[in-house]
């Protein structure tokens, strides 16, 4: 099993819509969990930390499941500025640098 | 505040030749980190300073790979004999302290004819 799997996409949603992606990953020590996004030809950036409670910024809402070893991003109300790829990411296990998926390439529709 | 820096921008190289690539992390940052992203791949961990110091060089490639930083700031990633799949964004990030948010730079793109 792959450290962290991504549904690839591409995701295209219309403007406005409700979309959700998952990412499971294979270490069970992993201890950090984030959301990138990565912008074509760009840098990743810190979406957002996900915490085993859940929680939101905004229109976005992440969750953590230890026990089936996933996290989610919800993305609520989507612009089209949040076309992009949405890196799975997560740190510990052993690993002293952050372990990233490929990725989730979205695109928001007008 | 100024964010991570690298240069160059953009390297291209002749199969065989050494290339240095420069990362520049944020003032008091005393974590840095390199990666690289191949095309069509996930971004690949490779090493990690605190301070000066690299405990762990088992991510670097080969052995035509190594990195250093001194005065706790800047670092350089060597490649040496460049070869063709050595072809990828090379990507530096720096944190506060390990364990903290990582920031990326924008990333060296080198290319191996």
């Amino acid at each position: 099993r792959k450290e962290v799997e991504q549904d690839p996409g591409p995701f295209n949603v219309p403007e406005g819509a409700t979309v959700a992606f998952n990412c499971t990953y294979s270490n069970s020590a992993s201890q950090s969990f984030f959301w990138y996004r990565q912008d074509c030809r760009k840098e990743p950036k810190l979406l957002m930390s996900v915490y085993s409670s859940g929680n939101e910024d905004g229109r976005f809402t992440a969750q953590l499941n230890r026990a089936s070893q996933y996290i989610s991003l919800l993305i609520r109300d989507s612009k089209l500025s949040d076309s992009a790829t949405y890196l799975c990411v997560f740190r510990g296990g052993g690993a002293d640098g952050l372990t990233f998926g490929k990725g989730t390439h979205l695109i928001i529709q007008p | 505040g100024a964010g991570v820096s690298q240069s160059p921008s953009n390297k291209v190289t002749e199969k065989g030749k050494d290339v240095e690539l420069r990362c520049d992390p944020i003032s008091g940052h005393t974590a840095l980190y390199w990666y690289r992203q191949s095309l069509g791949q996930g971004l690949e961990f490779l090493i990690y300073f605190q301070g000066n110091s690299a405990p762990d060089k088992s991510g670097l490639p080969s052995d035509r790979f190594s990195a250093e930083r001194t005065g706790g700031s800047v670092s350089t990633l060597t490649i040496q004999r460049t070869q063709q799949e050595d072809s990828a964004v090379y990507l530096c990030a720096s944190s506060p302290g390990i364990g903290d948010t990582q920031y990326f730079g924008p990333g060296t793109r080198l290319t191996v004819l």
